[in-house]
């Protein structure tokens, strides 16, 4: 079965340091991959998606079809950047979206 | 923001009382979705509907109804039979197009039941 493993529940880091939230799936054909994050009483919203293959708000995620993995990263970390921030894998045939459990992420000052 | 609505943004019901909640969409998309949010459980998914008057079951369907009698709306009854109804309700629909899965959501209803 299809599945979206995101294995950090909470991830903290300092401000001005590099961060990546981890994120794998299981799907053997060629997926749709997203990022959604939401913030702190705001609705959840795309963050980027694979095909795309753009950065936004300092943030970028290559799929490894090797790995089946597509962590999300970026350089230096922002206090804004605190939210939790979801994977999600869509498929052909599907005609859904599998999400992970989600990564808190917490940004120190 | 606009879009997809939810309302209304708080319920309270008391157990054993049937809850509905709204969910209206204005982008034209065929498909929407009910999902459920839990902390540390992520979004998992209630029901969805790919076209009007058709929808399916999700992960975690028991408990829970739903109709999509337009387009533009569709409504989730939380029934008594679900144990466990206090949670964080999520909407969004999708194009419903071979070439995006891409979906929009709503604001949230947050349900608490005593």
């Amino acid at each position: 079965a299809q599945r979206v493993t995101q294995p950090e529940k909470l991830l903290s880091v300092f401000k001005g340091a590099p961060v990546e939230l981890k994120c794998n799936y299981s799907y053997s054909g060629s997926p749709e991959l997203f990022w959604y994050v939401q913030y702190s009483r705001q609705r959840l919203q795309l963050l980027l998606r694979h095909i795309s293959r753009e950065s936004i708000k300092g943030f970028t995620a290559d799929l490894n079809k090797g790995e089946t993995s597509f962590h999300l990263k970026k350089p230096f970390a922002q206090e804004e950047d605190s939210a939790m921030y979801y994977c999600a894998l869509g498929f052909q045939g599907a005609q859904k979206l599998v999400f992970g459990q989600g990564t808190r992420l917490t940004i120190n000052p | 923001d606009g879009g997809i609505t939810q309302s209304p943004k708080y319920l309270f019901r008391k157990e054993g009382q049937n809850v509905t909640l709204s969910c209206e969409q204005n982008l034209n998309h065929d498909a929407m979705y009910w999902y459920r949010q839990d902390p540390g459980q992520g979004l998992r998914l209630i029901y969805y509907s790919q076209i009007v008057n058709d929808f399916q079951k999700g992960d975690i369907a028991e408990g829970y109804s739903v109709s999509r009698e337009k387009k533009e709306s569709f409504p989730l009854t939380v029934t008594s039979a679900q144990k466990n109804p206090t949670a964080f309700y999520l909407c969004a629909s999708s194009r419903n197009s071979d070439s995006s899965y891409e979906q929009y959501f709503g604001p949230g209803t947050r349900l608490t039941v005593t």
